[in-house]
């Protein structure tokens, strides 16, 4: 069965150190792969999608970016952080454009 | 784009008695719609879904209603219990190849069920 994993599981930082959070995902191929953002108490916000190696759209523009080195992870990064990346940081995936969206189990950022 | 509109934004009900959470879309091309539960501190899950060839769906207590005309649908709970309590989320997905499985979210609606 498929897993999909994230870490660290709550990370707190400082305001301009870097940041890279990771995602991997186990018993599928080709997935496609998101992130999303969830600030407290509020929705879920897709960062960046992508459908393979190397393709990263971004949805909104902002101090983070994305990378996808190989099939199965997903790397969530930024140079500098801001107060404002804090929030509760959720990858997905799915089989296919039509599929279910299965979530991690999220990393919890703060940013002090 | 897509934009998912869900209310009430809270809702408090007594166990036992029946919970409507409501959405509305905006892309008439939108066709496929889940459903999640996201409990306090944890992954949001999905609990059903439904695509715009079926009007309604059921599974067990929830259940999953869709009016394509008025760009509606929504999650009815019967016979609550102290364990929904949590956050619900809607959302839409234009199915096909440009949409690449992208979901829009509903804001979210605090479900509380009190014993």
């Amino acid at each position: 069965s498929q897993t999909i994993h994230q870490w660290p599981a709550t990370l707190v930082q400082p305001v301009g150190s870097p940041l890279s959070l990771e995602c991997t995902v186990e018993g599928t191929s080709n997935p496609n792969l998101y992130w999303y953002r969830q600030a407290a108490g509020r929705g879920l916000q897709l960062l960046f999608y992508s459908v393979g190696i190397g393709q990263i759209s971004s949805e909104v523009p902002q101090n983070l970016s994305a990378s996808r080195p190989q099939d199965r992870q997903f790397i969530l990064s930024s140079k500098k952080l801001l107060l404002s990346d804090s929030g509760f940081y959720l990858c997905a995936w799915s089989d296919d454009w039509e599929g279910w969206q299965y979530f991690g189990p999220g990393t919890r950022l703060t940013v002090t | 784009g897509e934009n998912v509109e869900q209310h009430p934004s809270t809702l408090s009900v007594q166990e036992g008695d029946s919970a409507v959470i409501k959405c509305t879309y905006s892309d008439s091309a939108s066709n496929y719609f889940p459903w999640y539960k996201q409990e306090l501190g944890k992954r949001p899950q999905l609990i059903i879904d439904i695509r715009s060839n079926v009007g309604e769906k059921k599974d067990q207590r929830i259940a999953v209603t869709l009016n394509k005309t008025a760009k509606h649908f929504s999650l009815h709970i019967t016979e609550t219990q102290p364990e929904d309590s949590a956050v619900y989320f809607c959302a839409a997905r234009r199915e096909g190849g440009t949409s690449y499985g992208k979901l829009t979210f509903g804001q979210g609606t605090i479900l509380t069920v009190h014993p």
